[in-house]
């Protein structure tokens, strides 16, 4: 497997424009985190899912951001309209139940990120 | 609520120095615990992990031991390289499946 894909690697865009970021979970895997990571607040969950449901969106800023999962091999996170505080690196993460195992002793698996820039 | 507390960074040492990060935590109920490595550009790598007390989680000379009695998860290596320059990350994830971060400690080793 690839790996979790995350696209584009960077973004620069202008203030007030829409900014969607995508990822493609490892396959087979059935939770997906989205997490933001600036120097200032370090890395933070934004929301998550599993079997494609929002489980917990309480780390999402504000009405500006959104995200969705249509299906098990794509979500995306949209930010509209984009601020420069929105500038960091995204990060996409996916896991799995292990067979024998309690979800909590997996691991994530972490995408390379894209580094968003607001100005 | 979950919470991970690590040492301040950022930490400098010679190659081959002995490294120590600490990291304490707060959790409902009995956590998984994990140590993630982020090389510069790049995403979030699992180092090592423990899932009960008293667990050591090892990879790559690196170790750390799940202590209950004292909520810690310390990550060691006897001798580091300038390799190992990254940012670690301690977390810890309990049933209610998110993981919880550290704020990270960046680590620079210089030969």
């Amino acid at each position: 497997d690839a790996g979790v894909i995350q696209s584009p690697r960077h973004e620069v865009t202008e203030m007030g424009q829409e900014v969607t970021l995508r990822c493609k979970p490892i396959s087979g895997h059935d939770y997906l985190f989205w997490y933001r990571q600036t120097m200032m607040r370090g890395l933070e969950l934004l929301i998550y899912f599993n079997n494609n449901v929002p489980i917990d969106d309480s780390g999402m800023p504000e009405d500006r951001f959104s995200a969705k999962m249509p299906n098990a091999s794509f979500s995306t996170l949209k930010i509209q309209p984009s601020e420069p505080r929105d500038s960091a690196v995204y990060f996409c993460a996916s896991s799995s139940r292990d067979r024998g195992l309690a979800v909590m002793n997996t691991e994530a698996f972490f995408g390379q990120g894209t580094r968003l820039t607001v100005v | 609520g979950n919470s991970v507390t690590q040492m301040e960074g950022p930490v400098t040492l010679s190659e081959e120095a002995f490294l120590t990060i600490n990291c304490t935590y707060t959790a409902t109920g009995y956590p998984s615990l994990f140590w993630y490595v982020q090389y510069p550009g790049e995403g979030l790598q699992l180092l090592l992990k423990a899932t009960k007390a008293d667990d050591k989680g090892s990879n790559k000379g690196f170790e750390a031991t799940y202590r209950k009695e004292t909520t810690s998860f310390h990550l060691e290596k006897g001798s580091v390289q300038v390799s190992d320059s990254a940012v670690y990350f301690c977390a810890l994830r309990t049933s209610g499946s998110r993981l919880t971060f550290g704020e990270g400690t960046q680590l620079t080793v210089n030969p």
